[in-house]
């Protein structure tokens, strides 16, 4: 049973151009993270979210968790190539195991 | 410092046969954990280790994969009687869950690709 749906789940857009990543569930998460990841290597966490309505920002990167705790976003401003992989967002329940989203494979062209 | 290495990098087994999959977790970190990814896709939980405490093993998809952690550090993954479908990349994080942490940060190692023929 996939818990954490992300959207979309490719997207290709030119240099400059914003863009936002979805990731939704009908369970209640404790907290919520996002991660990159590029090939061949591991996640590389981002942003780790715990308080409903949270906005967090990390220079051009904007992360925001759902009043309810449910859903999150990631917002890329005037996105760059260097901003090219996989995106992933992660929810714990408080047990400390970790459920991963369905991914978002970005692709920036310069 | 050094990250959380894995090995082997690529393993190529035939099916029927047995797999041991190695991580080295960062030093100090008492929180280890599995994950396995198919092609392009999110992470499957597979275990998790915290310090001494019983691992959660909730993930394994079935009695052929197993896992142990000795001495709280090194971590081996082992996959018995692998199948076509155990083909994917499996990654491996530790994480330091430091004292009144509600949340672990994970740091991963680049993974083992696994292809059984």
């Amino acid at each position: 049973t996939q818990l954490l749906e992300q959207s979309p789940q490719f997207l290709s857009i030119q240099e400059g151009e914003n863009l936002t990543v979805y990731c939704n569930s009908s369970s209640v998460f404790s907290s919520l993270q996002w991660y990159r990841q590029e090939p061949g290597e591991g996640p590389v966490l981002l942003v780790t979210v715990v308080t409903g309505g949270e906005v967090k920002k990390l220079k051009r990167l904007t992360f925001q968790f759902g009043d309810a705790r449910k859903d999150s976003s990631l917002h890329i401003t005037a996105a760059q190539p260097g901003d090219t992989g996989l995106y992933l967002c992660a929810g714990d329940r408080g047990t400390y195991k970790y459920i991963f989203g369905t991914g978002t494979r970005l692709k920036v062209l310069a | 410092g050094a990250g959380v290495s894995q090995s082997p990098s690529n393993k190529v087994t035939e099916k029927g046969k047995d797999v041991e999959l190695r991580c080295d977790p960062i030093s100090g970190h008492t929180a280890l954990y599995w994950y396995r990814q198919s092609l392009g896709q999110g992470l499957e939980f597979l275990i998790y280790f915290q310090g001494n405490s019983a691992p959660d093993k909730s993930g394994l998809p079935s009695d052929r994969f197993s896992a142990e952690r000795t001495g709280g550090s090194v971590s081996t993954l082992t996959i018995q009687r692998t199948q076509q479908e155990d083909s994917a990349v499996y990654l491996c994080a530790s994480s330091p869950r430091l004292a009144g942490d509600r949340t672990d940060t994970q740091y991963f190692g680049p993974g083992t690709r696994l292809t059984v023929l």
